[in-house]
Order: structure tokens, then sequence, then C-alpha cells
């Protein structure tokens, strides 16, 4: 069954760095996402993405934050400048075309990245 | 604004029936779905429904929705020590791409 990947599993940095957490959305799918989850709280909304562009996104998808889609596999969000408070599980998730069948919208996640900063 | 509230907690016997709750607010919902996380791991998309639906059955799974309460429930049929999880309640608007997640429930299956 196909499914979405992502790498690192864990990936410590010190704060101010920047940080790229990569992911291989299911290859037949055109939606992704990123949603994050700081230990103890719920899964957060950052972002979605669809045709090279951000089609939606959460406040707390600010400037620091940026996604990329940098070849025809890859999806990948980036940190430039890490705080102490992104210290969380980053989840990405990827969905089939919304043509109005109900399974292509759902979202299907990959097993998380967890990023610490120190 | 959504929101989503689950009990944090529920805990029962092997064998026996489990049924975790949600609420959610926005009667917009479109999609409500129901993702289990086991230690360590992502988040496993189990079932989802229609909100034009009341009822789903997906093998030991059922979901049964009521719209007038903005209550969702899941019942696992006999419950497996490997049930044992956090199970997340979610909704996703019509017209939005972005899932609002419940906090999840700890299902504890006692042997």
């Amino acid at each position: 069954e196909p499914e979405v990947t992502q790498t690192p599993s864990h990936q410590v940095t010190q704060m101010g760095q920047e940080v790229i957490l990569r992911c291989v959305p299911i290859s037949n799918h055109l939606y992704f996402y990123w949603y994050r989850q700081i230990l103890g709280q719920k899964v957060e909304f950052l972002v979605s993405f669809y045709n090279n562009e951000i089609s939606e996104k959460s406040e707390i998808f600010d400037d620091q934050f940026s996604v990329e889609r940098p070849d025809g596999s890859n999806f990948t969000l980036k940190i430039r400048s890490t705080k102490l408070e992104d210290s969380a599980m980053y989840f990405c998730a990827s969905s089939a075309w919304r043509g109005g069948a109900e399974v292509a919208d759902t979202q299907y996640f990959g097993p998380g990245t967890r990023l610490t900063v120190l | 604004g959504e929101d989503v509230e689950q009990s944090l907690f529920l805990s029962v016997r092997e064998g026996d029936s489990s049924v975790i709750n949600c609420t959610y607010t926005d009667s917009s919902s479109t999609y409500l779905y129901w993702y289990k996380q086991e230690p360590g791991a992502g988040l496993q998309l189990l079932t989802y429904i229609f909100s034009n639906m009341d009822m789903k059955q997906d093998q030991r799974l059922t979901v049964l929705l009521n719209k007038k309460d903005k209550h969702l429930s899941l019942r696992i049929a006999d419950t497996q020590t490997g049930d044992s999880a956090i199970y997340f309640c979610a909704e996703r608007l019509g017209g939005y791409q972005k899932v609002t997640f419940g906090t999840g429930t700890k299902l504890q299956v006692i042997p």
C-alpha cells in the first residue's frame, strides 16, 4: 500500500539554525500538507500546497516557514531561524485530486519528524 | 472557529467494546475522520464519514454521527490489546483543506 514517507525521523538543531524537513507524498497525490504537534498538544494545521503554490495556511505559518516541491517527488518544509518553541513533531500529509470522490479528499499522513531545538 | 473535543482517556477490557466520543462545533463540517496514533508512530487513517451520513461500518469499527448534537463516536467491537493507542477525531469544513484535530483519546486495553 502506498504511503507518505518523511526524513529524518528525528532532527536536533541549535536555536537560530535553519532546518529542512523532507517528505515524499503518495505518488499520484496532488495536494500536500504540513501539520505539527507540540508535545502534549493538538495536531495543528500549518499549510497546504497545490500546483506549486500555497493554497491555504494557518496563522502559525509565518515568514520563518516556507514550503517547496523541488522536484517531482519531494515536498519540503523549511524553518529559517528555529526557535525553542518550534520543537514539535512535524507531519507531512497528501491527498489525491479533489474531483468529487470522497476518498480523494482524505489526507494520508507520514510517520512524522521529531524536531528538537536546543 | 472550529473546535473538536474528546475525553482524554478510556480503559476497557480485552474483548469488550470501546466507544470513543467526540464533539465538534462547526455545522459546516463536510468530512469527519478518525485517526489512530500508536506510540512513536504517525497518524493512521481509520475511517471517515460524510456529514450527510448517520452511520458507517467497517469491519470492527462503527462510526455514528449525530449532526443535531454535533456528536461523533467510534465504536470498536471486540477490542484487542493491539487497539491500544491514541484516537483522534478530526473534521474538515466544506471548501477548506485544513483538518482540525481533537485532543485525542488514549485507549488502554486491559488483557
